[in-house]
């Protein structure tokens, strides 16, 4: 079983639109959750990060974590057209960064 | 930009040779992955470091090592390249303080084996 699971199949949606992202995790001992953002034929780059449990906001983005049922969500509030790229979810605890899948998403204008 | 570079950026090679993958930093971090990326498999870890000389293996190191001799380099080799190690290698680097770990990413190599 892979330590964080992401649904990787591709997302469609119209500009404007709130985008839905999730994964779960299977390592308790992760503390820290990111999202990473990967634009075609370039390395990631982060895009959040949130410690434990809890919901962060910067912007149009929201990250949540939810531990007690080890799940991680990030939203996409009024979608642009920029916002199209692989969006990675991954944890981190002792020393290790695992990543899920990744999905990707097209906002169409 | 952090100031992560990964050398050759493309490399196309034969099944049976040895490979090997240079990652080089100037932030003095202390942390470094290794990574590589294929389709329907997303990213996955092959080697980390996190101390010079102190490595451990990730999800898919068979087929891999690793040396860390200064802060700065982390190489991976890839001992007798095989058609399936065809990918795309991304290098990583992270301070992991207490704070958090916000993880840098190279521009990646892309390795073709034939």
């Amino acid at each position: 079983q892979k330590e964080v699971e992401q649904d990787p199949g591709p997302l469609s949606v119209p500009e404007g639109a709130i985008v839905s992202l999730n994964c779960t995790y299977s390592n308790s001992a992760f503390q820290y959750f990111m999202w990473y953002r990967q634009y075609s034929r370039k390395g990631p780059e982060l895009l959040m990060y949130t410690y434990s449990s809890g919901n962060k906001e910067d912007g149009r983005f929201t990250a949540q974590v939810d531990k007690s049922s080890k799940y991680i969500s990030l939203f996409i509030r009024d979608s642009q057209p920029s916002d199209s790229a692989t969006y990675l979810c991954a944890g981190y605890g002792n020393n290790r960064l695992a990543f899920g899948k990744g999905n990707q998403v097209v906002v169409i204008p | 930009d952090a100031g992560i570079t990964q050398s050759p950026r493309h490399k196309v090679t034969e099944t049976g040779t040895p490979v090997t993958l240079r990652c080089h930093q100037t932030e003095n971090h202390r942390y470094m992955y290794w990574y590589r990326q294929d389709p329907g498999h997303g990213l996955r870890l092959i080697h980390y470091s996190y101390g010079v000389k102190d490595t451990d293996k990730g999800e898919v190191s068979d087929g891999y090592s690793v040396s860390r001799s200064k802060t700065e380099d982390f190489l991976l080799t890839l001992e007798s390249a095989t058609s399936s190690q065809t990918s795309v290698y991304f290098c990583a680097i992270s301070a992991g303080t207490t704070r958090g770990t916000e993880a840098f990413f190279g521009q990646g190599t892309r390795l073709t084996v034939v």
